[in-house]
């Protein structure tokens, strides 16, 4: 069974500064990972996806995230926050098996805040 | 634009109730999927199609019925409205192997 861990449910970082949100995760099979962005009262955004190409994978607005099979974690990364960065985020597995109808399994999410 | 939308944005209901939560999309997805979320847990999984005729219950099923008669749209019907069901809905479409995109929501209260 999958399962997602997001390891603080809270970040605070100024701006300017850089940007760590940890996650593990568990798959019985190849996995394909994700990070989504909730801005307050609004739906998901796709921040970035590893499906088993490059491990190190950039997404939009300066984030990125290392596929680190052995310590099974995907942590998102950005070198400098900005204040339009404070959101909620979510680290989410998804089995690419056909059957499984390309599951998402998400994590309880973590929150950013970043202070001026 | 393309993408998923859903319909309505914000709905109350009294308890008892029955409703339909719509959901279409022109992307010509394969598969479509209903979260619902609530503080702190993250998206569960409700119910999920990976084509029109098919469809499986997902993580939290109980009190929801959906079908696939198209490959556009994928409503989600509450029989019973409960307040255990007041959250904030979201349907998605992925093509195969790739990312979901997520419509925009739907907030509802059972009061």
């Amino acid at each position: 069974a999958q399962s997602v861990t997001q390891l603080d449910s809270h970040v605070s970082v100024s701006e300017g500064t850089p940007v760590l949100l940890r996650c593990n995760y568990s798959s019985s099979y190849s996995p394909s990972l994700f990070w989504y962005v909730q801005h307050p009262n609004k739906g998901l955004q796709l921040l970035l996806k590893y499906t088993s190409a490059a491990t190190l994978v950039k997404g939009i607005n300066g984030f990125e995230a290392e596929f680190k099979k052995s310590e099974t974690s995907f942590h998102l990364t950005k070198p400098s926050a900005h204040m339009s960065d404070a959101a909620e985020y979510f680290c989410v597995v998804s089995d690419r098996l056909m059957e499984y109808g390309n599951k998402l399994v998400f994590g309880a999410g973590t929150i950013l805040r970043v202070k001026s | 634009n393309a993408g998923v939308t859903q319909t309505p944005k914000f709905q109350v209901l009294k308890t008892g109730q029955s409703m339909t939560l719509q959901c279409a999309q022109d992307m010509n997805h394969e598969y479509m999927s209903w979260y619902r979320q609530d503080p702190g847990m993250g998206l569960r999984l409700i119910h999920y199609s990976v084509g029109a005729g098919i469809t499986d219950q997902g993580e939290v099923p109980n009190g929801y019925n959906v079908s696939r008669s198209t490959t556009e749209d994928f409503p989600l019907r509450l029989l019973s409205a409960a307040p255990s069901q007041t959250s904030v809905y979201f349907c998605a479409s992925s093509p195969v192997g790739d990312g979901y995109t997520f419509g925009s929501g739907t907030r509802l209260t059972v009061v």
